[in-house]
């Protein structure tokens, strides 16, 4: 099955730095990568995803690229700020004929923007 | 639109007790997952119903975990009995499923979750 290494678990920066969260995963089939923003005691939340018909995907101030010889994707978020802080998630799965598949998660990585 | 629906939100029970969670999808959503988050980490998908059918719940321990989606809309998710190791986060999501003309059939929007206790 699919495995998906998430790095780093935590980190750390300042207000207005930007933050890189990065994946690794391991089933060559996997055609679809969300990734998920989970705050304190909430469900997580999608906030952006990419499949793997492109390269880069560009949302305001989060951008995700995915390179699928190498088999990893990234997060990027730009002039991060205090309420980015939470932990975030990236997941892979295998979508076909307009079904879903399970989306297999990393272990989360804890983003603390440090005012 | 009200997002995805459970409850409880937080449920504390005695090891060897039963205990049932619910879950109202989004209106529409036929594919709705039940997942699994310990502490620290991602969610594990534990079931997942395409309408009122299980196709795929091979993570399920089905020696004390039970679900059912009688109508195809809301879920209950069952334990019985507990285990200490059964504490956890239960998180109920859903998505549209087989659509077309554009729409994101892949996302899956997730309900807020019940914390389980097992004591």
């Amino acid at each position: 099955g699919e495995n998906v290494e998430q790095h780093p678990s935590t980190l750390s920066v300042q207000e207005g730095d930007s933050a890189v969260i990065k994946c690794t995963y391991s089933d060559s089939a996997s055609n679809y990568f969300p990734w998920y923003k989970q705050e304190l005691g909430k469900g997580p939340q999608l906030i952006i995803d990419i499949r793997s018909n492109v390269g880069e995907k560009k949302d305001q101030r989060i951008a995700v690229t995915l390179n699928k010889t190498a088999k990893h994707f990234s997060l990027h978020i730009t002039e991060t700020q205090p309420e980015d802080s939470a932990v975030y998630f990236c997941a892979a799965s295998m979508v076909a004929g307009g079904s879903n598949y399970k989306l297999t998660f990393g272990k989360g990585t804890l983003l603390t923007v440090n005012p | 639109e009200a997002g995805v629906v459970q409850s409880p939100r937080y449920k504390i029970i005695e090891k060897k007790q039963p205990v049932a969670f619910w879950c109202n999808p989004i209106s529409g959503h036929n594919t709705l997952y039940w997942y699994l988050q310990n502490l620290g980490q991602g969610p594990e998908l534990l079931i997942r119903y395409e309408n009122e059918e299980a196709v795929d719940d091979s993570q399920l321990p089905k020696d004390r975990f039970s679900a059912e989606r009688l109508k195809g809309v809301d879920s209950t998710l069952k334990i019985q009995p507990a285990e200490l190791g059964d504490s956890a986060v239960y998180l109920c999501a859903s998505s549209l499923g087989r659509v077309s003309g554009g729409v994101s059939y892949n996302e899956q929007f997730f309900g807020p979750g019940t914390r389980l206790t097992v004591l």
